[in-house]
């Protein structure tokens, strides 16, 4: 199984951009990379998704390295409520996408 | 936006006891899962359903047992509840994509105390 390592914890000012780091340097070629957040007491949500080509959408952007060893997870104007702890997964496919989460990192915005 | 509702969000329990926790989703999506939520062991998967009464197990599905009569709903039961089982219970949908698996959509949880 692929894994990953990411940082237990970073700080981020509110309205900067927030980069968090992820390393899975064993990922195979048909696995993609997927970021899901965890506000406390709630469940997990989904935030974005790549393969190789770096993504957006409205609410973070994905680069993924062109070896895909690593990617960065960007929100690029950090508020107090993405306060949470960020997962970066690697999808499995044997058992219908079964997902590993690792410790993650817990991101804490300051005013 | 897809809707993954957990019957309760706390729930307390007596050791010995079958207990019931109950998820549905409402986006018409094939695949359902159950997972645990410790701290410092992460996210784990107990079973997961592709399709009405199809189950497979997941990492750690002893004590456990699922039910998938309808399409929209994924049972999962305690057969005699113990307090190694106290935890955050998590419920996850997503449909099947062609070669890529779509991304999972989480209820809020239930968070289980087995006295």
């Amino acid at each position: 199984d692929a894994k990953t390592t990411q940082p237990p914890s970073m700080d981020c000012a509110e309205g900067r951009a927030a980069n968090l780091p992820c390393n899975h340097s064993t990922i195979s070629g048909n696995e993609y990379v997927y970021w899901y957040r965890q506000i406390h007491s709630q469940g997990p949500q989904y935030i974005i998704h790549g393969l190789k080509n770096n993504e957006t959408n409205e609410m973070a952007s994905l680069i993924i390295t062109e070896d895909r060893k690593s990617s960065t997870l960007i929100l690029p104007h950090a508020t107090l409520r993405d306060t949470a702890v960020y997962y970066c997964i690697v999808m499995i496919y044997n058992q219908g996408g079964k997902l590993i989460f690792g410790q993650g990192t817990e991101l804490s915005v300051k005013p | 936006d897809v809707k993954v509702t957990q019957s309760s969000r706390y729930l307390v329990k007596r050791t010995g006891e079958k207990v019931f926790l109950e998820c549905v989703q409402d986006m018409d999506h094939e695949n359902m899962f159950w997972y645990r939520q410790d701290p410092g062991l992460g996210l784990r998967l107990i079973y997961f359903s592709y399709d009405v009464k199809m189950k497979e197990k997941g990492d750690i599905p002893e004590g456990y047992s699922v039910s998938r009569e309808k399409k929209e709903r994924f049972s999962l039961i305690l057969e005699s509840a113990s307090t190694n089982q106290t935890s955050m219970y998590l419920c996850a949908s997503n449909r099947p994509g062609q070669g890529l698996n779509q991304p999972q959509h989480f209820g809020d949880g239930t968070r289980l105390s087995i006295l």
